[in-house]
């Protein structure tokens, strides 16, 4: 069936090293989502890139989605302790439901001050 | 702002207890979901509604059975629970079916004894 995976599962920096996690979809996607959760709370969305190639900033955060729409990225400049927390990204099930978003396993970020 | 909220923000069960975990959004979504949130495993879909008295299976289904009698309102029930149903239980709306941002409750942490 229709999967999201996103890499790595981990990742630990120091504060002011740079984060970056992938997404990657089994199929084509008409647009892809990215979720924070801190730490004890619940995922929080971030963004939404629709067309090929788009690249989105926020603050610090960068946001990419693959040419061929199947990929896509998250980079975080200089992390800060404020960016802890499980990042996911999602796409929307192509089966034909209604409204379902296939998410990712997520990447839990740890930084160290 | 747009608030999902689930009645109880932990809760204590026995083993082979029925389960009732309610949640509430305020903002008239057509789409509804009950997702479990374990370590390693992300989020997996448990059910999810787009229209009153309407459902469909997620990917994890067995166990559950879900109720949306009113639009504002969508419970999951556990007919009878076990230990391996310990977990996070997150709820989320969605406007649409054009599939826009996901807002998520604040989660139910679930303990079953």
């Amino acid at each position: 069936g229709q999967q999201v995976m996103q890499i790595p599962q981990y990742q630990h920096v120091q504060e002011g090293e740079d984060f970056t996690t992938y997404c990657n979809s089994s199929t084509t996607l008409s647009n892809i989502q990215w979720y924070k959760q801190r730490p004890g709370g619940h995922p929080v969305f971030l963004i939404q890139l629709v067309k090929s190639g788009e690249v989105k900033k926020q603050k610090r955060l960068t946001f990419q989605f693959g040419e061929a729409k199947k990929n896509s990225s998250l980079h975080i400049t200089a992390t800060q302790t404020t960016d802890v927390g499980t990042y996911f990204c999602a796409g929307p099930e192509d089966r034909g439901s209604q409204g379902n978003l296939i998410f990712g396993k997520g990447t839990k970020l740890s930084v160290k001050p | 702002d747009v608030k999902v909220t689930q009645s109880s923000r932990y809760l204590v069960k026995r083993t082979g207890e029925k389960v009732f975990l309610e949640c509430v959004q305020d903002m008239d979504h057509e789409n509804m979901f009950w997702y479990r949130q374990d370590p390693g495993l992300g989020l997996r879909l448990i059910y999810f509604s787009y229209d009153v008295k309407m459902k469909e299976k997620g990917d994890i289904p067995e166990g559950y059975s879900v109720s949306r009698e009113k639009k504002e309102r969508f419970s999951l029930i556990l007919e009878s629970a076990s230990t391996n149903q310990t977990s996070m239980y997150l709820c989320a709306s969605t406007t649409d079916r054009t599939n826009t941002e996901a807002f998520f409750g604040q989660g139910t942490r679930l303990t079953v004894v």
